[in-house]
């Protein structure tokens, strides 16, 4: 079965800030990946962790606890395009594997 | 501005038939994967290749092949199409053997098996 692990869906309010859990479970691990999605598009690269803590680009951060297993995005200042799936995905020995996807929703 | 371009955007096949869909990158990238996504699925690895003439099976392998005769060209095919492999196909390369580089993914291939 699946080893990595993020919630189905999500709702939250525009403006607000939200934060998109990932847990995994793996060895050779080298790294974690987030990808935003948009309905009907391809996966685009947001972040990529490899050392514990949190890194921050612009409005989006992305943080890691390699002995955890835990990593999340967090998105301040939501905006209405930011409604989208957002993917984890671990990389190691093997291709990456990813996560079912997360679906934001952005209201008003 | 690096690219990974699909064949089509949208295809509708009927049961039986054999369907070749066709990637392109050009970044001179060595490895190059295909998958196929659908809803509550996620995306799964169907094969993927390291290098010409190179390929690996991946998580859902059975029902799918793939060529790989030039660097920049990674085709997967359906020796016979069927119902089940309706789905979204997604392809994507990456440089290097190291997984430490960022995954480029072409637009998609959304497939209709009748």
């Amino acid at each position: 079965g699946q080893n990595i692990d993020q919630p189905t869906e999500m709702t939250a309010t525009e403006g607000a800030i939200v934060q998109i859990n990932c847990t995994y479970q793996t060895s050779g691990f080298n790294g974690l990946f987030w990808y935003q999605q948009h309905a009907g598009e391809a996966p685009t690269f947001l972040s990529y962790n490899v050392l514990d803590g949190l890194e921050e680009k612009g409005r989006f951060s992305s943080f890691l606890s390699r002995s955890k297993g835990y990593s999340y995005l967090l998105l301040k200042e939501l905006q209405m395009k930011d409604s989208a799936s957002y993917l984890c995905a671990y990389s190691g020995n093997t291709p990456l594997v990813f996560g079912k996807g997360t679906r934001l929703s952005v209201i008003a | 501005d690096v690219k990974v371009t699909q064949s089509s955007r949208y295809l509708v096949k009927r049961t039986g038939e054999k369907v070749f869909l066709e990637c392109v990158q050009d970044m001179d990238h060595e490895n190059m994967f295909w998958y196929r996504q659908d809803p509550g699925l996620g995306l799964r690895l169907i094969y993927f290749s390291y290098d010409v003439k190179m390929k690996e099976k991946g998580d859902i392998p059975e029902g799918y092949s793939v060529s790989r005769e030039k660097k920049e060209r990674f085709s997967l095919i359906l020796e016979s199409a069927s119902t089940n492999q309706t789905s979204m196909y997604l392809c994507a390369s990456i440089s290097g053997r190291s997984t430490y580089h960022e995954q480029f993914f072409g637009p998609g291939t959304r497939l209709t098996v009748l």
